[in-house]
């Protein structure tokens, strides 16, 4: 298995855009985790997923963002319209829903708002 | 609501020095406590959990209920330690991660 595979890798876009990133998680794995990484608030969750379903979105700055998870095998996070405070790496990890868990992480995707 | 605090933000040791960098937390149940690490250019990955009681790279880290800690350590820091590590607690039913702000380590020649 390739583990968590995350694109595009960076994105640069100018403000008022739309954006989405895409999180293919690791086969078998039934629970999904976004991330945005920041110098100033480290590492926040914005969403979890378990079987495809949306459990936490507490994290979720503002209604400008959204995610969707249709299968297991795909996730998306959408920023519309994306602000300049937007500007951060995002990741995506899956973990198995069994005994303890570890979260394996895509490689990120690094967002700039222009 | 469970919490995961970092008080450094940064840390710089000698290489060959001691190296504990603090990670505290909040949860009124029995947490999951793991440290991640970040080295440069690569993906964030899981270094240790408290469950397993081992050492990792020359890492340990012991979870301490009474004062609610889980501080990593290694009597001898190296060079290729520096990284971002990421304290980071899981809610047994939630199964979901909340991570630390984090602590970016720097160990000098």
């Amino acid at each position: 298995d390739a583990g968590v595979i995350q694109s595009p890798r960076h994105e640069v876009t100018e403000m008022g855009q739309e954006v989405t990133l895409r999180c293919k998680p690791i086969s078998g794995h039934n629970s999904l985790f976004w991330y945005r990484q920041t110098m100033m608030r480290g590492l926040e969750l914005l969403i979890y997923f378990n079987n495809n379903v949306p459990i936490d979105d507490s994290g979720m700055p503002e209604d400008r963002f959204s995610a969707k998870m249709p299968n297991a095998s795909f996730s998306t996070l959408k920023i519309q319209p994306s602000e300049p405070r937007d500007s951060a790496v995002y990741f995506c990890a899956s973990s198995e829903d069994r005994g303890l868990t570890e979260a394996f992480f895509g490689q990120g995707t690094r967002l700039t708002v222009v | 609501a469970q919490r995961v605090t970092q008080p450094e933000k940064l840390l710089s040791v000698f290489k060959g020095a001691p190296v504990e960098l603090k990670c505290n937390y909040s949860y009124s149940g029995s947490p999951e406590l793991f440290w991640y690490v970040q080295y440069s250019r690569q993906r964030l990955q899981l270094l240790l959990r408290h469950i397993s009681r081992e050492s990792i790279k020359g890492f340990t880290a012991d979870l301490n209920k009474g004062e609610t800690s889980f501080h990593l350590k290694k009597p001898f820091a190296q060079e290729e330690d520096s990284a971002m590590y990421y304290c980071a607690l899981s809610s047994g039913s939630a199964r979901q991660l909340t991570f630390g702000s984090g602590t970016q380590l720097t160990v000098l020649p």
